[in-house]
């Protein structure tokens, strides 16, 4: 399979602990994207790396949050301190560097924060 | 970003063609057309794009209004596994290319 994949795909944390995340983008794809998606919610935008390069980050990643790509190849976020609040969807997408840029999502992580 | 308006929710029978609007009538001219779908506990799936014309992959077709203020996904021939959250998404080609979902259409597809 050569798609996006992400690890774990699902975690259950206590308040105040550390979590990260993993995601692998489809090979030769040199934009990573982070997305964060609630319940009943449609996915919310949270941050984008160009190669190892991190371009832009929303407002809705708080300095809790951080996320590298080391190599330009495999990213990972890292939520400290946990909230209930951060129960969510973490989807990792990528995407080409020709054409339209059309991004290609994985299956996601399921954070659950208890 | 052109903001988009979808139904919420619609039905269709499986085998019959499945017609998903939205609306998009402040799109800019560098502004795409994108279409994915989200079935339950599933990362999104991208469908199809365009900017202008009319296209056809091997999962739908898209149909843009000539003035591009609306829009309308094709499922040909729905099948169960079509039931997803269909999102239509105003793609600004700047610098990001990040995706701003909205709520998108709930579309069931009935036995």
């Amino acid at each position: 399979d050569t798609g996006v994949s992400q690890d774990p795909r699902h975690k259950i944390t206590k308040r105040g602990q550390n979590v990260t995340f993993r995601c692998d983008p489809i090979s030769e794809h040199n934009r990573l994207y982070w997305y964060r998606q609630t319940l009943g919610q449609g996915p919310e935008f949270l941050t984008y790396f160009q190669n190892e390069a991190q371009l832009e980050k929303s407002r809705l990643l708080s300095d809790r949050f951080s996320a590298e790509r080391p190599k330009g190849s495999f990213s990972t976020l890292e939520i400290q301190r946990t909230e209930q609040g951060d129960s969510a969807m973490y989807l990792c997408a990528s995407s080409d560097p020709t054409g339209t840029k059309t991004q290609y999502f994985g299956p996601g992580t399921r954070l659950l924060v208890l | 970003d052109a903001k988009t308006t979808q139904p919420p929710s619609m039905d269709c029978a499986e085998g019959r063609a499945a017609n998903l609007p939205c609306n998009h009538s402040t799109i800019s001219g560098n502004e795409y057309v994108y279409w994915y779908r989200q079935i339950h506990s599933q990362g999104p799936q991208y469908i199809i794009h365009g900017l202008k014309n009319n296209e056809t992959n091997e999962m739908a077709s898209l149909i843009i209004t000539e003035d591009r203020k609306s829009s309308t996904l094709i499922l040909p021939h729905a099948t169960l596994r079509d039931t997803a959250v269909y999102y239509c998404i105003v793609m600004r080609m700047d610098s990001s290319y990040k995706l701003i979902f909205g709520s998108g259409t709930r579309l069931l597809v009935r036995p």
